[in-house]
Parts: C-alpha cells; sequence; structure tokens
C-alpha cells in the first residue's frame, strides 16, 4: 500500500537515449510534483501538476516533458540524454486548497538516473 | 520568494550525545516549515512541520524544533542521538497563503552519528 511509487528505481542507460520514469500516488492528492537531487543531495523543484494542468515549470530543458493522464499519475519523459542528467529524481504528492492542505509533500523512493 | 539556510553541511556527532541542526529561512509572507529526512538510498520521509501555533514542534524519532520568527530560524534538535539517526536532514519552507506549495529546501546537513 505504497503512498507514492516510482518505476523504475534505477535506470542506467546512455548518453542521446530517451527514458521515462513513471509516478503513481494512492493518496487522492490533487497535485504531484518532480524534484531533482544533484550529486550535492540538492533538491530542486521541476515540475507541478494540479489535476492534470501543469502549473509549476521551473527552468529545466525542454528535453524534459512531464505528463499527467490524470491526477493520480505523473510520468517524466527525458530525450536525448545528456551526462548532466545523471541524478536522483523524486515524484510527490500534496492536497492543495482544502482544510488538509498543510503544505507537506509526501515524497517516493526515488529513481536513480546514470548517464553513460 | 522564499529561501533556505542550513548553516552546516555536515555534523558529527558521538552517540547519545545531544545535537542541533540549524535552519534560517527568508521570506516576505507567512511560511509553513518543514524537516525531512533521508537516510541512504532512500527518499524523504517527514520528521515534523511547524503550521501554527506553539513554537515548539515534536516530531517523530525524539526529534524536535522550534520556529523563532524573529531570528527567522527553525532549528532541529534531538536530546540524545543513535547511530540509526545518521542520514541527510533537510529543512524546507512555502508560504503559507493558499495555491499551489513549491516546497523549498536547504542544502542539507549530514548527521553522521560516531559509536
Amino acid at each position: 500500500d505504497t503512498a507514492v511509487s516510482q518505476t523504475p528505481k534505477y535506470l542506467v542507460t546512455q548518453m542521446g537515449n530517451d527514458k521515462s520514469i513513471k509516478c503513481e500516488q494512492n493518496l487522492g492528492h490533487d497535485t504531484m510534483y518532480w524534484y531533482k537531487q544533484d550529486s550535492k543531495k540538492f533538491l530542486k523543484i521541476m515540475f507541478s501538476y494540479n489535476n492534470k494542468e501543469l502549473i509549476i515549470n521551473e527552468t529545466v530543458p525542454n528535453r524534459f516533458s512531464p505528463k499527467s493522464p490524470d491526477k493520480a499519475h505523473l510520468n517524466l519523459h527525458i530525450n536525448s540524454l545528456e551526462l548532466g542528467d545523471s541524478a536522483v529524481y523524486f515524484c510527490a504528492s500534496s492536497q492543495v486548497g482544502t482544510s488538509a492542505d498543510t503544505g507537506e509533500l509526501f515524497f517516493g523512493e526515488g529513481s536513480r538516473l546514470t548517464v553513460l | 520568494a522564499q529561501s533556505v539556510t542550513q548553516l552546516d553541511s555536515q555534523v558529527p556527532v558521538f552517540e547519545e550525545a545531544p545535537v542541533e541542526l540549524r535552519c534560517n529561512y527568508s521570506s516576505s509572507v507567512s511560511v509553513y516549515l518543514f524537516w525531512y529526512v533521508q537516510y541512504p538510498n532512500q527518499g524523504l520521509q517527514l520528521l515534523l512541520k511547524y503550521l501554527s501555533g506553539s513554537t515548539l514542534v515534536k516530531g517523530i524519532n525524539g526529534f524536535e524544533a522550534e520556529f523563532n520568527k524573529s531570528q527567522t530560524s527553525f532549528h532541529l534538535r534531538k536530546p540524545s542521538v543513535h547511530i540509526s539517526d545518521t542520514a541527510e536532514y533537510f529543512c524546507a519552507v512555502t508560504r503559507r497563503s493558499g495555491g499551489y506549495n513549491k516546497l523549498i529546501f536547504g542544502a542539507g546537513t549530514r548527521l553522521a552519528v560516531h559509536p
């Protein structure tokens, strides 16, 4: 009964390839996020979707394209992978704009992407 | 915009000693504050949060934090640490007002507990 689940947990690929990471949450939240954690452990928000609508889009290269088929799923597709894309990508969810909105994010276990 | 500064990148401490991990934030609006913990090769787990009310917040695993508005700080403390507390600790802030939560993280503090 994992709350926020990501697949795959590990991903090793060559430069130039295209890859996707999938995320699903069963918490009934309406907002989902992608964060990137670099090799120095720094966490930075990339995207956020609310009810399938993109609401936060930080300065992320166009090679990164999030897709939210419904409010329980948020996938991340990366084209033409580069060495600098190697990182751990975390999916998270939260509930916004209701009495349950405490600002808290619930995180998945992360997907470690290694680009060779 | 909000920002978070964690004043120590690494904190070594002996088992059963007390520890304080320091966090300062900057914001022009009211905020919610959080501490998350990340154990090796795992995701982020919420330790505690400050939303309103009492400035002393108690969390899981014996941790507590104190919100100090005048000093814009939210330091994390534990009176006696265990080896199992070795992890990366992140302070985070988000604006209080409604809307979409952009949780901003500090750079993290690596707590290393030695026997």
